[in-house]
């Protein structure tokens, strides 16, 4: 069946850092692939998508490339802020409606 | 403009108790969904909503659980004689129509089965 693996948290990263959170999928068909966000408090916001091998989704100085060959959709940034910390989910859309997603990554950013 | 908004944020209910959940979805919009997040996971699907037509109920975890909508806008999830593991939060979302269209989340109702 369609399933998202991501790595598991927390990610504890000085502000300024490099981020990675590694997300790979297993799925039928040519699934649109996604990175939502949950800040503290909130609701589950949609970070960035993908919806075709190699489309790079980007958005907040986050990036993420759908690569077909590898099912994976890494999510990385340059230079992360305190404010960037939140809990971020992989996800995944078939051909029919539901989301899948992944059991989240929490991050932590040191000021 | 208003968002999808849940309600009650929190309930606490004892186990053998019926619960009802709100969704108000952004106005207009087509589709409904219904998620549960268990603590430390990622929302699992639970049904899905075209209108007032329920077109998936597949997520449902058992007939103790219901949702409706029977005015294709304001859905109620309810569920029967709670337990334990129906704790977790529940989260709606709703989007303009068909396709490939962003989900719009709301905050969610957190339950509390004791």
């Amino acid at each position: 069946g369609n399933s998202v693996t991501q790595m598991e948290g927390p990610v504890t990263l000085s502000e300024e850092a490099f981020l990675t959170i590694n997300c790979t999928y297993t799925a039928t068909g040519y699934p649109s692939l996604f990175w939502y966000v949950q800040y503290p408090g909130e609701g589950l916001q949609l970070l960035l998508k993908a919806t075709k091998a190699d489309d790079k989704g980007s958005n907040k100085g986050f990036e993420a490339t759908y690569r077909k060959e590898t099912t994976s959709f890494h999510l990385e940034k340059g230079s992360v802020q305190v404010s960037d910390s939140a809990v971020y989910f992989c996800a995944l859309k078939t051909s029919g409606d539901k989301i899948i997603f992944g059991k989240g990554t929490r991050l932590h950013i040191l000021p | 403009g208003a968002g999808v908004s849940q309600s009650p944020r929190y309930k606490v209910a004892k186990r053998g108790q019926d619960v009802a959940l709100r969704c108000d979805p952004i106005s207009g919009h087509v589709s409904l969904f219904w998620y549960q997040q268990a603590l430390g996971q990622g929302p699992e699907f639970l049904t899905y909503f075209q209108n007032e037509a329920q077109l998936d109920k597949s997520g449902l975890p058992s007939d103790r659980f219901f949702a409706e909508r029977p005015e294709g806008s304001v859905s109620t999830l309810k569920i029967q004689r709670t337990q334990q593991e129906d704790s977790a939060v529940y989260l709606c979302a709703s989007r303009k129509t068909s396709g490939y269209d962003e989900q719009f989340f709301g905050p969610g109702t957190r339950l509390t089965v004791l």
